[in-house]
């Protein structure tokens, strides 16, 4: 079965750079979450789309951006990077409105900010 | 607010036994969904096994299977016939739904060893 994929797998930045990190979510899914797991850390929400319009926003610094395009996939636009924003960004995807309880994780995307 | 705890930072066991994990969480609505997760070595985040709080059936998944306690706020993960395989980081998640949407509230997470 085919499951959300997420590029690239791996990044490295200098500070105050700019980093985009995608998703691709499952297919019919329509609703699109992104996670950040600090080292050692539980994931935390940052920001979810549903049917292309954000549906809710969590401990997402001004400096990150979010959008879901028409095809659904979702990019995570991050400026401005500090050494704290090294983490795991997990995007998710949940299925249509009756049916999207179940959030299916991507690989994620491993940030290091030097 | 929403706040879930998993009071075990480590557990061990030994290959072919059985283990619960714990979890509690607190919450003022009626009708939510649970997680357990899986985070093995290589990061990823894998479901192991879902509960809707409008069950009373405790939810199974071949080896996995929970122990439900709604009025107690209970949301135990147990293992049994335990295997190399099983060796990862477990997180307890709850699912908020604020206005329509909806977002996943992990607990701190119980490191899983296997001993062979």
């Amino acid at each position: 079965a085919a499951g959300v994929i997420q590029s690239p797998r791996h990044l490295i930045k200098e500070k105050r750079e700019t980093a985009t990190l995608k998703c691709y979510p499952i297919p019919r899914h329509d609703t699109v979450y992104w996670y950040q797991q600090g080292p050692g850390q539980d994931p935390q929400f940052l920001i979810s789309f549903y049917e292309k319009m954000q549906s809710d926003k969590g401990s997402i610094p001004d400096r990150f951006s979010a959008q879901q395009f028409s095809d659904y996939h979702s990019e995570l636009n991050m400026s401005s990077l500090e050494l704290g924003d090294s983490a795991l960004y997990f995007c998710a995807s949940s299925p249509d409105r009756i049916r999207r309880d179940t959030q299916y994780f991507g690989p994620g995307t491993r940030l290091t900010v030097l | 607010a929403q706040t879930v705890t998993q009071s075990q930072p480590e557990m061990s066991v030994q290959e072919a036994e059985t283990v619960t994990l714990s979890c509690t969480y607190d919450t003022s609505e009626s009708d939510y969904y649970l997680f357990w997760y899986k985070q093995p070595p290589s990061r990823q985040m894998i479901l192991v096994i879902r509960q809707e709080a409008y069950k009373q059936q405790n939810a199974t998944e071949n080896r996995f299977s929970v122990n439900f306690q709604k009025a107690a706020k209970s949301f135990s993960l147990k293992i049994s016939d335990s295997q190399l395989g099983d060796a990862a980081m477990y997180f307890c998640a709850y699912r908020i739904t604020i206005q329509g949407a909806q977002k996943l509230v992990f607990g701190q997470g119980t490191r899983l060893t296997i001993n062979p």
